[in-house]
């Protein structure tokens, strides 16, 4: 059974272009939750998705990102116009609805 | 106020001890409670997961929750060179509902 898998694992994006991060959760697994990690930092919620829907998104800026989770397919991370303060690692988790949740490799976007 | 608070270490221990890390928190809506090690440049790993107080132990690592005291431990013995880690601790209201992390502890176990 594959793990989280997220991609790119590597992302680098000029200032002002839009960057899309994909993750596909572990098979089963129905709820989906984004994290952004910066240098020597802890994980800072973001989103979190179930299929087709937004549960709750009080942790994702209210410009320039978004988060969808469809029927078929990865979840993406959407966000346009990237800024330098935009680098990090942005996590993705997976759930089947029970408390654990798994974290793929990651993302890592600098923005140059 | 953080909601979780976790102290950053550095912490450093030698090969054989028993390594002792904690977390306080401050919203007693908490419910469900995670131990993950992340290594560096790595996704977090679940190491332990509890519900509710009380321990539980696998293998060398042992999790305790005091709800009372709204504080949670992770005990590893006999630590191992392969342990060094960051370690964050994480928890959540419901099983559906966000994970609120701690800025994590990063231990490094000397041979």
């Amino acid at each position: 059974n594959a793990g989280v898998m997220q991609n790119p694992r590597h992302l680098v994006r000029r200032r002002g272009q839009e960057a899309r991060l994909r993750c596909s959760p572990m098979k089963g697994h129905s709820h989906v939750y984004w994290y952004r990690q910066l240098p020597e930092e802890g994980l800072k919620f973001m989103v979190y998705l179930q299929k087709e829907n937004i549960i709750d998104e009080s942790g994702m800026p209210k410009e320039r990102f978004s988060a969808e989770f469809p029927k078929e397919g990865p979840s993406i991370l959407r966000i346009q116009q990237v800024v330098r303060g935009d680098s990090a690692a942005y996590f993705c988790a997976s759930s089947p609805g029970t408390p654990e949740a798994f974290f793929g490799q990651g993302t890592r976007l600098t923005v140059v | 106020q953080k909601e979780v608070e976790q102290d950053p270490g550095p912490l450093s221990v030698p090969e054989g001890a028993i390594v002792s890390l904690n977390c306080t928190y401050s919203n007693s809506a908490f419910q469900y409670f995670m131990w993950y090690r992340q290594y560096s440049r790595k996704g977090p790993e679940l190491l332990m997961y509890t519900y509710s107080s009380g321990n539980k132990e696998d293998g060398r690592f042992t999790a305790q929750v005091d709800k009372s005291s709204k504080y949670i431990s992770l005990f590893i013995r006999d630590s191992q060179p392969s342990d060094s880690a960051t370690y964050l601790c994480a928890m959540r209201e419901t099983s559906g509902s966000r994970l609120t992390f701690g800025e994590g502890t990063q231990l490094t176990v000397n041979p």
